[in-house]
């Protein structure tokens, strides 16, 4: 069964850091590329970034610059989100999603998600 | 960044009815488009991709259309177990999504 879980729900204060693990089983990790979402609170979701597992190329949203840090292990079939400095209003759902269907400018459809990871930043 | 709008906020209809929701991108993306659903503390589901795609294993009532800057997702009759939140997503340029669209039992 192809899948995609997520580590659990964080609790983080201000200015802290906070690191979502993605593991993939049922297909070959390297062969997709995994993209990572997020969702605030009755806001739309939002793509953060992305990292091609086979090469461990990565991309960022300009929004998560410098904050962001996504990463791989291809031997535990496992990508990694993590997020520095945080703010309150990164208190978000942070998915993980694989893409099959590049437009090969960044942009993926999206056909295997995690169940998501809630993140909460409050003092 | 491509803007994306998506209408109506909020649909109500009984089962067996039809449905349909639109997308408008701000610019141009050909094809690259997407539907998902998705129900209150669930992951996305994917519906439709290329705009007219069907993802395999979702029903037949589901169907895309459009290309360029307009697009539209439509069940074709309602049933139970489509009331939830759609949303589309445009994949031509990084990704953006629409603002989602409520189905809820008139």
């Amino acid at each position: 069964q192809v899948q995609l879980v997520q580590s659990g729900a964080e609790v983080k204060k201000p200015g802290a850091s906070v690191k979502v693990s993605c593991k993939a089983s049922g297909y070959t990790f390297t062969n997709y590329p995994i993209h990572w979402v997020w969702q605030a609170p009755g806001q739309r979701l939002e793509w953060i970034g992305w990292i091609i597992p086979d090469n461990g190329n990565t991309k960022y949203s300009q929004k998560f610059q410098g904050r962001l840090t996504i990463t791989r292990d291809t031997s535990a079939s496992t990508a990694y989100m993590q997020l520095s400095s945080l703010r309150y209003e990164d208190t978000a759902v942070f998915f993980c999603t694989r893409g099959f269907d590049s437009s090969g400018y960044y942009g993926d459809a999206f056909d295997i998600w995690g169940q998501g990871t809630v993140v909460t930043v409050s003092s | 960044d491509i803007q994306m709008t998506q209408s109506p906020s909020t649909l109500s209809a009984s089962v067996g009815d039809r449905v349909t929701i639109t997308c408008r991108t701000s610019h141009s993306i050909s094809s690259w488009l997407a539907w998902y659903q998705q129900r209150p503390g669930k992951a996305p589901k994917l519906l439709i991709y290329k705009a007219s795609t069907l993802e395999s294993g979702v029903p037949s009532r589901f169907s895309g259309s459009g290309s360029g800057t307009e697009f539209t997702l439509t069940i074709s009759s309602l049933q139970p177990d489509d009331f939830a939140t759609y949303f589309c997503q445009q994949y031509h340029s990084y990704s953006t999504f629409g603002q989602g669209t409520k189905v809820e039992i008139k």
